[in-house]
């Protein structure tokens, strides 16, 4: 059983880029949650997607959008970057919306300069 | 709104030490609590659960038991070993409108020296 994969696992951008974040989902599961995790901190919830639909959203502004394929792979895009946006982004697929375990990818760490 | 509250670390234990990491959370409803461990470079990983009040989660030597009474859920170890070195992140999570969002603390850092 292959687990949560991300890439890439470091990337480096300068202000006002964007920047596309991929997933894969953990054999079997059909779900995928998007977290920040900033420096010291505990991760914050993104959005989530289910059969390709956003499937609830935290607190991040329109600029954070994401995507879901048939296979259940997601992306995380990321357009005009701030130097907040600097941190870990976590990747969890769950088999199911309302499953309270998720399995997590080992992370990207996104530096912006 | 959610949120968990946890001691600040570093927690510096050594070997063999008796390990407890304060957690308390505030929420509507009856949610789910959950202990996370990140060891330096991974992402998180689901160490133990609980999902109603007096239940215990256990793994790997360490316990929670959720406490409704007192909104803890407090982790504990009998005798740490410096592999359990990591960041523990204590977090709660219902099922909200369809889906379910956890809402995570700010972890703590646990260093055991041998």
């Amino acid at each position: 059983e292959t687990g949560v994969t991300q890439s890439p696992t470091h990337l480096i951008k300068t202000r006002g880029q964007q920047v596309t974040l991929r997933c894969s989902s953990q054999s079997g599961h059909n779900t995928v949650s998007w977290y920040q995790q900033a420096l010291g901190q505990g991760p914050q919830f993104i959005f989530q997607y289910y059969r390709e639909e956003e499937n609830g959203r935290g607190n991040f502004p329109p600029r954070f959008s994401g995507l879901q394929f048939p296979n259940y792979s997601s992306e995380l895009n990321v357009n005009a970057l701030e130097l907040d946006d600097s941190a870990l982004y976590l990747c969890a697929s769950s088999s199911g919306v309302a499953t309270n375990e998720q399995f997590f990818g080992p992370g990207t760490r996104l530096t912006v300069l | 709104g959610d949120s968990v509250t946890q001691m600040e670390g570093p927690v510096t234990l050594s070997e063999e030490a008796f390990l407890t990491i304060n957690c308390t959370y505030t929420a509507t409803g009856y949610p789910s609590l959950f202990w996370y461990v990140q060891y330096p470079g991974e992402g998180l990983q689901l160490l133990l659960k609980a999902t109603k009040a007096d239940d215990k989660g256990s793994n790997k030597g360490f316990e929670a038991t959720y406490r409704k009474e007192t909104t803890s859920f407090h982790l504990e170890k009998g005798s740490v070993q410096v592999s359990d070195s990591a960041v523990y992140f204590c977090a709660l999570g219902h099922a909200s409108g369809g889906s379910y969002i956890p809402t995570f603390g700010r972890g703590t850092s646990l260093i055991v020296h041998p």
